[in-house]
């Protein structure tokens, strides 16, 4: 089963970029690495995912390194409703989904 | 669209109380299931998942059992609630390769 790694915690400036890092070396060919957040006292929320390419959406990019065994998360411009806990989650087998402990990402004003 | 509803959103319940989380998912069909717990100050802990009607794979011994009665409901059980039962509650499913999809949560509250 692939397992991620991520810091513990990081601020980030608000109006600046946060660049949050994730390193999954074991992961599989075939196996996407998907990112959600908790802000505090809510359940997760979905904010990306992507298997080789880079990807971008309204909320923020994925840059998924070419040996696919790292990417990282970013928010282009944080605001303080960013701050969160942040999750890279890989997809273990038999559609088992753990979540580790994640980022936590104080933007700080 | 999708929709999954989870009921209720807060609960208070004594030790030694039965408890019944029902988790229902609109506008898909197989999808996978899940139920997860955080306790306060923790992280996201798996506690059972489902890929089919009458299949639930179980994380963590503890005093819960899991049932997916129909293929699109979900529902968390206990004979006898405990202290270290209170937490967040949390349902999800996914149609692989799709991300996951929580419901709004259950706040549970063992007196």
């Amino acid at each position: 089963d692939a397992k991620t790694t991520q810091p513990p915690s990081m601020d980030c400036a608000e109006g600046r970029a946060a660049n949050l890092p994730c390193n999954h070396s074991t992961i599989s060919g075939n196996e996407y690495v998907y990112w959600y957040r908790q802000i505090h006292s809510q359940g997760p929320q979905y904010i990306i995912h992507g298997l080789k390419n880079n990807e971008t959406n309204e909320m923020a990019s994925l840059i998924i390194t070419e040996d696919r065994k790292s990417s990282t998360l970013i928010l282009p411009h944080a605001t303080l409703r960013d701050t969160a806990v942040y999750y890279c989650i890989v997809r273990t087998s038999y559609d088992k989904v753990i979540f580790g402990p994640g980022t936590s990402l104080s933007v700080i004003p | 669209s999708q929709t999954i509803h989870q009921w209720p959103a807060t609960l208070v319940q004594p030790v030694g109380s039965p408890l019944s989380l029902e988790c229902t998912v609109e506008g898909t069909s197989n999808p996978n299931l899940y139920w997860y717990r955080q306790a306060a100050g923790r992280g996201l802990q798996l506690l059972f998942y489902s890929v089919g009607i009458g299949q639930i794979s179980s994380e963590v011994p503890q005093n819960l059992s899991a049932s997916r009665p129909q293929d699109r409901q979900f529902i968390l059980s206990s004979k006898k609630l405990l202290l270290s039962d209170s937490g967040f509650y949390l349902c999800a499913w996914r149609v692989d390769p799709s991300p996951l999809h929580f419901g709004n949560g259950t706040r549970l509250t063992v007196t």
